[in-house]
């Protein structure tokens, strides 16, 4: 089944302590990113990767890191996290623009830093 | 830089009326058009997406959207609402290379169907 994973889901931190958000897809797609949602913000993007080892800021970077070693993989570094990244973040990717087709979303991941 | 625009934060309809939740966007050259629903706690399921063809794009559930060019609009739509359809819809536009290929969201329209 083609699919998008995240883990963990859920996540409870606190101010400061280093986490990982890891992403997985096996759909082989190129484009891989991150978006975080906030009420009455909608999806915006963190960062995203066009391959293995291109990566570039989306439109809110700040305090977010990501590496794309693997095709599959790409997972989102908070080195030091803060109340302001509570939020609900999505992963995505997305077969090359030939193809036409949509981006896939894994289910979410919704982080509490306290 | 592209940019979508859903001008409601909400939408409320009868069940069995007809629904428009709209959706304005801006991009350079030819737009691919998206329309995605998000269920309470769960991820981001695709509906319909534009690229090509036939203004009138046919999805998933029921859902249609219409692709205006002139006006830059693409609305969903559907015929008759259930109250199954409540739900956040969001609007999405790509370009065709580079970073502009990673879909830009609007902030999402939530969409309320009272029995």
């Amino acid at each position: 089944e083609a699919q998008v994973t995240q883990n963990p889901r859920y996540l409870i931190t606190v101010t400061g302590k280093k986490l990982t958000v890891t992403c997985s897809q096996n759909m082989n797609h190129e484009y891989m990113s991150w978006y975080r949602q906030d009420p009455g913000l909608g999806l915006r993007q963190i960062y995203y990767s066009m391959n293995v080892e291109v990566t570039d800021k989306g439109d809110v970077p700040e305090g977010y890191k990501v590496s794309r070693k693997e095709k599959r993989n790409f997972p989102l570094i908070l080195e030091s996290p803060s109340p302001n990244q509570t939020s609900l973040y999505f992963c995505a990717s997305s077969a090359p623009p030939s193809m036409n087709t949509e981006a896939f979303f894994g289910q979410g991941t919704r982080l509490t830093v306290v | 830089a592209q940019s979508v625009a859903q001008p409601e934060d909400q939408v409320n309809v009868a069940e069995g009326n007809p629904l428009t939740v709209k959706c304005t966007y801006s991009v350079s050259g030819n737009p691919y058009l998206f329309w995605y629903v998000q269920y309470p706690n769960r991820g981001l399921q695709f509906l319909l997406k534009y690229i090509t063809g036939d203004n009138l794009v046919k999805g998933s559930y029921g859902f249609e959207a219409e692709f205006n060019k002139s006006q830059t609009s693409f609305h969903l739509k559907k015929p008759s609402a259930l109250v199954s359809d409540s739900a956040l819809y969001f609007c999405a536009v790509r370009g065709l290379s580079g970073g502009s290929y990673i879909p830009t969201f609007g902030r999402g329209t939530s969409l309320i169907v009272h029995p």
